[in-house]
């Protein structure tokens, strides 16, 4: 059974330092991973995805691909209060359908 | 554009009572799916659709029931609730995988 294990939170960081969000995933043949925000009380809303090795920045956020070590990770630059939510990493193989494996999430807490 | 749209947003359900949970989306996307989302937790697929009349089970399916006659309407049917379907439950649809879109969610509670 696929397994996607993001670290323990709840993470804090201050107003304007890097946030860093990690996961690691079971399956080999996964293919693309997402990251979700989450405000309490709302629905998930995509952030941004990745399925190359590497990085991949757009704005603030940065994700990391390795595939070798099947791991992905989302780097958060000038962290904002606003950007106080849960995040949830999820990923998805090339036969699945679209059907999305979630971790359990991280509440990350940005303080002024 | 409405995207998707879920109802009801809340209900409270007698054990042994059921219901359907109702999820239409206005983008023309062929996936469709159900989640449900336990406190503290990630999200778990109950039920998924690639197209009208073509479902199938997710990861957590036991006590539901889909069905998907349309391609903008993919209905989440319990049959007799019981305490632990309590949980929020999420429709999202897609159409090439590069995320989804969500509806806002129904929070369920069953006593």
């Amino acid at each position: 059974q696929k397994e996607v294990e993001q670290n323990s939170g709840p993470l804090s960081v201050p107003e304007g330092a890097i946030a860093s969000l990690n996961c690691t995933y079971s399956d080999r043949g996964s293919q693309s991973f997402f990251w979700y925000r989450q405000y309490s009380g709302k629905s998930p809303e995509l952030i941004m995805f990745i399925y190359s090795n590497g990085d991949k920045e757009d704005g603030r956020f940065t994700a990391q691909l390795n595939k070798a070590s099947q791991y992905v990770s989302l780097l958060i630059r000038d962290s904002q209060p606003s950007d106080s939510a849960t995040y949830l990493c999820a990923e998805t193989g090339g036969t699945s359908y679209g059907k999305l494996t979630f971790g359990q999430g991280t509440i990350l807490t940005v303080h002024p | 554009n409405a995207g998707v749209t879920q109802t009801p947003k809340f209900r409270i359900l007698k054990i042994g009572q059921s219901m359907t949970l109702q999820c239409a989306q206005d983008m023309n996307h062929n996936y469709m799916y159900w989640y449900r989302q336990d406190p503290g937790m990630g999200l778990k697929l109950i039920y998924y659709s690639v197209g009208a009349g073509i479902t199938d089970k997710g990861e957590v399916p036991n006590g539901y029931n889909v069905s998907r006659s349309t391609t903008e309407d993919f209905p989440l049917r319990l049959e007799l609730a019981a305490p632990s379907q309590t949980s929020v439950y999420f429709c999202a649809s897609t159409s090439q995988g590069y995320g989804y879109t969500f509806g806002s969610g129904t929070r369920l509670t069953v006593v």
